[in-house]
Protein backbone atom coordinates (compact mmCIF):
# COMPACT_ATOMS: atom_id res chain seq x y z
CA UNK A 1 0.00 0.00 0.00
CA UNK A 2 1.55 3.72 -1.10
CA UNK A 3 1.88 5.64 2.01
CA UNK A 4 3.08 9.16 2.43
CA UNK A 5 5.96 9.25 4.72
CA UNK A 6 7.72 12.23 6.97
CA UNK A 7 10.22 12.00 9.46
CA UNK A 8 8.61 11.00 13.10
CA UNK A 9 10.34 13.97 14.85
CA UNK A 10 12.68 17.25 14.82
CA UNK A 11 13.91 19.16 16.95
CA UNK A 12 14.48 23.01 16.77
CA UNK A 13 15.51 26.30 18.37
CA UNK A 14 13.74 29.96 18.59
CA UNK A 15 14.60 31.79 15.65
CA UNK A 16 15.75 29.00 13.18
CA UNK A 17 14.32 28.32 9.83
CA UNK A 18 12.80 24.47 9.75
CA UNK A 19 11.89 22.65 6.58
CA UNK A 20 9.54 19.28 6.74
CA UNK A 21 9.61 16.88 3.90
CA UNK A 22 6.84 14.90 2.95
CA UNK A 23 7.53 11.76 0.37
CA UNK A 24 4.69 10.91 -1.71
CA UNK A 25 6.07 9.35 -5.12
CA UNK A 26 2.10 7.79 -5.89
CA UNK A 27 0.87 11.24 -5.99
CA UNK A 28 -2.72 12.21 -7.99
CA UNK A 29 -1.47 14.02 -10.83
CA UNK A 30 -4.24 16.57 -10.57
CA UNK A 31 -4.27 17.11 -6.81
CA UNK A 32 -3.12 19.60 -4.62
CA UNK A 33 -0.41 19.01 -1.23
CA UNK A 34 -2.10 20.36 1.58
CA UNK A 35 -0.24 21.11 5.20
CA UNK A 36 -1.86 21.09 8.29
CA UNK A 37 -0.52 21.79 12.30
CA UNK A 38 -2.14 19.93 14.81
CA UNK A 39 -1.82 20.40 18.76
CA UNK A 40 -2.67 18.19 21.36
CA UNK A 41 -6.41 17.55 21.79
CA UNK A 42 -7.22 19.79 19.01
CA UNK A 43 -8.21 19.33 15.50
CA UNK A 44 -5.53 19.71 12.76
CA UNK A 45 -5.27 23.32 11.30
CA UNK A 46 -4.60 24.42 7.58
CA UNK A 47 -0.82 25.98 7.17
CA UNK A 48 -0.22 26.09 3.14
CA UNK A 49 -1.22 24.22 0.15
CA UNK A 50 0.36 24.24 -3.45
CA UNK A 51 0.29 22.34 -6.59
CA UNK A 52 4.01 22.89 -7.78
CA UNK A 53 6.84 25.31 -7.42
CA UNK A 54 6.69 27.60 -4.55
CA UNK A 55 4.09 28.60 -2.68
CA UNK A 56 4.28 31.54 0.52
CA UNK A 57 2.02 32.91 2.56
CA UNK A 58 2.05 35.10 6.00
CA UNK A 59 3.30 31.71 7.97
CA UNK A 60 5.14 29.13 5.72
CA UNK A 61 6.45 28.12 2.18
CA UNK A 62 6.03 25.07 0.33
CA UNK A 63 8.55 23.76 -2.08
CA UNK A 64 7.21 21.61 -4.56
CA UNK A 65 9.70 19.56 -7.05
CA UNK A 66 8.69 19.32 -10.47
CA UNK A 67 8.20 15.44 -10.21
CA UNK A 68 5.84 16.77 -6.97
CA UNK A 69 6.84 13.37 -5.50
CA UNK A 70 7.86 15.10 -2.19
CA UNK A 71 6.86 18.25 -0.51
CA UNK A 72 9.08 20.08 1.98
CA UNK A 73 7.05 23.05 4.59
CA UNK A 74 9.29 25.39 5.48
CA UNK A 75 8.53 26.97 8.67
CA UNK A 76 10.74 30.49 8.93
CA UNK A 77 12.36 31.81 12.49
CA UNK A 78 9.48 29.44 14.75
CA UNK A 79 8.68 30.19 17.59
CA UNK A 80 7.82 28.21 21.18
CA UNK A 81 4.50 28.04 20.13
CA UNK A 82 4.93 26.39 17.26
CA UNK A 83 5.47 22.64 18.58
CA UNK A 84 2.87 20.79 17.11
CA UNK A 85 2.57 17.68 14.75
CA UNK A 86 2.86 18.43 11.17
CA UNK A 87 1.21 16.58 8.42
CA UNK A 88 0.75 16.49 4.69
CA UNK A 89 -2.41 15.78 2.81
CA UNK A 90 -2.41 14.31 -0.35
CA UNK A 91 -4.56 12.28 -2.89
CA UNK A 92 -2.42 9.05 -3.85
CA UNK A 93 -3.15 7.47 -7.56
CA UNK A 94 -6.09 5.05 -7.90
CA UNK A 95 -7.41 6.01 -4.62
CA UNK A 96 -10.65 8.63 -4.02
CA UNK A 97 -9.21 9.65 -0.63
CA UNK A 98 -6.91 11.84 0.91
CA UNK A 99 -4.26 10.54 2.59
CA UNK A 100 -2.08 11.80 5.64
CA UNK A 101 1.40 11.61 5.47
CA UNK A 102 2.93 9.81 8.85
CA UNK A 103 3.15 13.17 10.77
CA UNK A 104 6.35 14.86 12.19
CA UNK A 105 6.53 16.04 15.65
CA UNK A 106 8.68 19.54 15.78
CA UNK A 107 9.64 20.55 19.33
CA UNK A 108 10.90 24.01 19.67
CA UNK A 109 12.93 24.98 22.55
CA UNK A 110 14.45 28.36 24.07
CA UNK B 1 -18.64 31.79 10.20
CA UNK B 2 -15.42 29.88 9.83
CA UNK B 3 -15.54 26.83 12.05
CA UNK B 4 -16.62 23.14 12.67
CA UNK B 5 -18.03 22.78 16.10
CA UNK B 6 -18.49 19.38 17.32
CA UNK B 7 -20.22 17.86 20.14
CA UNK B 8 -19.59 16.33 23.07
CA UNK B 9 -16.24 16.64 23.51
CA UNK B 10 -15.63 14.36 25.71
CA UNK B 11 -17.90 10.99 26.28
CA UNK B 12 -17.65 7.81 28.12
CA UNK B 13 -20.04 5.05 27.07
CA UNK B 14 -20.39 1.39 27.98
CA UNK B 15 -20.46 -1.42 25.02
CA UNK B 16 -23.47 -1.85 25.24
CA UNK B 17 -24.65 2.22 24.85
CA UNK B 18 -25.81 3.89 22.00
CA UNK B 19 -24.42 7.56 21.42
CA UNK B 20 -24.23 9.84 19.38
CA UNK B 21 -21.59 12.49 18.05
CA UNK B 22 -22.46 15.91 16.43
CA UNK B 23 -20.89 18.15 13.72
CA UNK B 24 -22.16 21.14 12.59
CA UNK B 25 -20.69 24.30 9.93
CA UNK B 26 -21.90 26.89 8.25
CA UNK B 27 -19.35 27.81 5.75
CA UNK B 28 -21.45 26.32 2.74
CA UNK B 29 -19.25 23.41 2.32
CA UNK B 30 -20.64 20.34 0.35
CA UNK B 31 -18.31 18.08 1.90
CA UNK B 32 -17.78 16.66 5.02
CA UNK B 33 -16.16 14.23 6.75
CA UNK B 34 -15.89 11.66 9.87
CA UNK B 35 -12.10 10.78 10.82
CA UNK B 36 -10.65 8.62 13.69
CA UNK B 37 -7.04 9.58 15.31
CA UNK B 38 -5.37 7.22 18.06
CA UNK B 39 -2.69 8.91 19.89
CA UNK B 40 0.27 9.42 18.58
CA UNK B 41 -0.97 8.27 14.54
CA UNK B 42 -2.12 10.50 11.90
CA UNK B 43 -6.23 11.05 11.52
CA UNK B 44 -7.91 7.80 9.45
CA UNK B 45 -10.46 8.73 7.31
CA UNK B 46 -14.19 6.66 8.14
CA UNK B 47 -16.46 8.58 5.99
CA UNK B 48 -17.31 11.40 3.37
CA UNK B 49 -20.30 13.06 2.40
CA UNK B 50 -20.60 15.22 -0.74
CA UNK B 51 -23.94 17.17 -1.24
CA UNK B 52 -25.14 14.94 1.78
CA UNK B 53 -24.71 11.34 0.16
CA UNK B 54 -22.40 8.98 1.48
CA UNK B 55 -19.41 9.27 -0.82
CA UNK B 56 -16.78 7.22 0.84
CA UNK B 57 -17.21 4.41 3.68
CA UNK B 58 -13.52 3.24 4.30
CA UNK B 59 -14.44 -0.51 5.53
CA UNK B 60 -15.91 0.92 8.70
CA UNK B 61 -17.73 -1.72 10.95
CA UNK B 62 -21.06 -0.94 11.45
CA UNK B 63 -21.43 -0.16 14.84
CA UNK B 64 -20.69 3.18 13.25
CA UNK B 65 -23.65 4.68 11.07
CA UNK B 66 -22.77 8.05 9.78
CA UNK B 67 -25.94 10.60 9.00
CA UNK B 68 -25.98 14.00 7.41
CA UNK B 69 -29.43 15.59 7.89
CA UNK B 70 -28.82 18.30 5.82
CA UNK B 71 -25.60 20.49 4.49
CA UNK B 72 -24.50 21.77 7.44
CA UNK B 73 -24.65 18.55 9.68
CA UNK B 74 -22.92 15.31 10.04
CA UNK B 75 -24.11 13.05 12.51
CA UNK B 76 -22.01 9.52 13.61
CA UNK B 77 -24.47 7.55 15.85
CA UNK B 78 -22.50 4.55 17.93
CA UNK B 79 -23.48 1.49 19.01
CA UNK B 80 -21.94 -1.65 20.83
CA UNK B 81 -18.34 -0.31 20.35
CA UNK B 82 -15.58 -2.16 21.51
CA UNK B 83 -12.69 -0.54 23.84
CA UNK B 84 -10.21 -0.46 20.96
CA UNK B 85 -12.35 2.27 19.14
CA UNK B 86 -11.27 4.42 22.22
CA UNK B 87 -10.31 7.70 20.10
CA UNK B 88 -10.36 11.36 18.80
CA UNK B 89 -13.11 11.64 16.81
CA UNK B 90 -12.58 14.32 13.93
CA UNK B 91 -15.08 16.25 11.95
CA UNK B 92 -14.02 18.23 9.30
CA UNK B 93 -15.68 20.17 5.68
CA UNK B 94 -14.43 21.21 2.67
CA UNK B 95 -15.96 23.01 -0.21
CA UNK B 96 -16.30 20.09 -2.72
CA UNK B 97 -14.08 17.02 -3.26
CA UNK B 98 -10.50 17.10 -4.11
CA UNK B 99 -9.16 16.95 -7.80
CA UNK B 100 -9.57 20.60 -8.20
CA UNK B 101 -7.78 23.95 -7.49
CA UNK B 102 -9.65 26.84 -5.26
CA UNK B 103 -9.23 24.81 -1.57
CA UNK B 104 -11.56 22.02 -2.57
CA UNK B 105 -9.04 19.85 -0.19
CA UNK B 106 -8.66 22.38 1.98
CA UNK B 107 -10.36 20.79 4.71
CA UNK B 108 -11.68 22.77 8.03
CA UNK B 109 -11.39 20.53 11.15
CA UNK B 110 -13.55 20.69 14.43
CA UNK B 111 -11.76 20.38 17.76
CA UNK B 112 -13.13 16.85 18.00
CA UNK B 113 -14.84 14.56 20.44
CA UNK B 114 -12.78 12.74 22.54
CA UNK B 115 -14.64 9.02 23.09
CA UNK B 116 -13.43 6.65 25.88
CA UNK B 117 -15.24 3.16 25.41
CA UNK B 118 -15.44 1.22 28.77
Amino acid sequence: LAKTTQPISMDSYEGQEVNITCSHNNIATNDYITWYQQFPSQGPRFIIQGYKTKVTNEVASLFIPADRKSSTLSLPRVSLSDTAVYYCLVKLAGFQKLVFGTGTRLLVSP
Amino acid sequence: DTEVTQTPKHLVMGMTNKKSLKCEQHMGHRAMYWYKQKAKKPPELMFVYSYEKLSINESVPSRFSPECPNSSLLNLHLHALQPEDSALYLCASSQGLGGTPSGANVLTFGAGSRLTVL
